[in-house]
């Protein structure tokens, strides 16, 4: 079965500070890939998504920047955090034959930007 | 745009009462829809789909049926337990620059307590 990781679970950062999440899925290939941002009181908010490797669109202009340097590993970074970045970020995986259009969600990330 | 207006919370429920969150949506095509719930401190968790008109989703006793005419997408439950609190959203699939990804536009979530 499919399981998708991120770390760290919680991060807590100084204001310009550089910045790296990792997301990971194992059990399937050639997955789609997606961070989201929930901040609070804010909904969800995607960021970025993937459909291979090397391949990052992204939909909301900002602070970061994202990259797929392997097939089911996907990386959020920022050169410089602002305090604006803080949330919880949300990686998804989708793309398995049998139930495209579904994504599945990682457990997240909390950060905090002092 | 494709958009997801839920019911305001928080709902707060007594154990075994019945549960409905509304769900409307505004959307070009035919699109799938979702409910995912979020306990405290994690990630989403898929609840139930449905892909196409007149099909019910439904998972561990919640349940939604996907209506068309109404361009909606209701979630229901008979009898709510404590651990149901959480927050749920509803969402919808919309594609994504037709590069075979998909966007989920979501609703701002709807939190539940249950009280015993």
């Amino acid at each position: 079965s499919q399981t998708i990781h991120q770390w760290p679970a919680t991060l807590v950062q100084p204001v310009g500070s550089p910045l790296s999440l990792e997301c990971t899925v194992e059990g399937t290939s050639n997955p789609n890939l997606y961070w989201y941002r929930q901040a609070a009181g804010r909904g969800l908010q995607l960021l970025f998504y993937s459909v291979g490797i090397g391949q990052i669109s992204s939909e909301v202009p900002q602070n970061l920047s994202a990259s797929r340097p392997q097939d089911r590993q996907f990386i959020l970074s920022s050169k410089k955090l602002l305090l604006s970045d803080s949330g919880f970020y949300l990686c998804a995986w989708e793309g398995d034959s049998a139930i495209t259009d579904t994504q599945y969600f990682g457990p997240g990330t909390r950060l905090t930007v002092l | 745009g494709d958009s997801v207006t839920q019911m305001e919370g928080p709902v707060t429920l007594s154990e075994e009462a019945f549960l409905t969150i509304n769900c409307t949506y505004t959307a070009t095509g035919y699109p799938s829809l979702f409910w995912y719930v979020q306990y405290p401190g994690e990630g989403l968790q898929l609840l139930l789909k449905a892909t196409k008109a007149d099909d019910k989703g439904s998972n561990k006793g919640f349940e939604a049926t996907y209506r068309k005419e109404t361009t909606s997408f209701h979630l229901e439950k008979g009898s709510v337990q404590v651990s149901d609190s959480a927050v749920y959203f509803c969402a919808l699939s919309g594609s994504l620059s037709g590069a075979g990804s998909y966007q989920l536009t979501f609703g701002k979530g709807t939190k539940l307590s249950v009280i015993p």
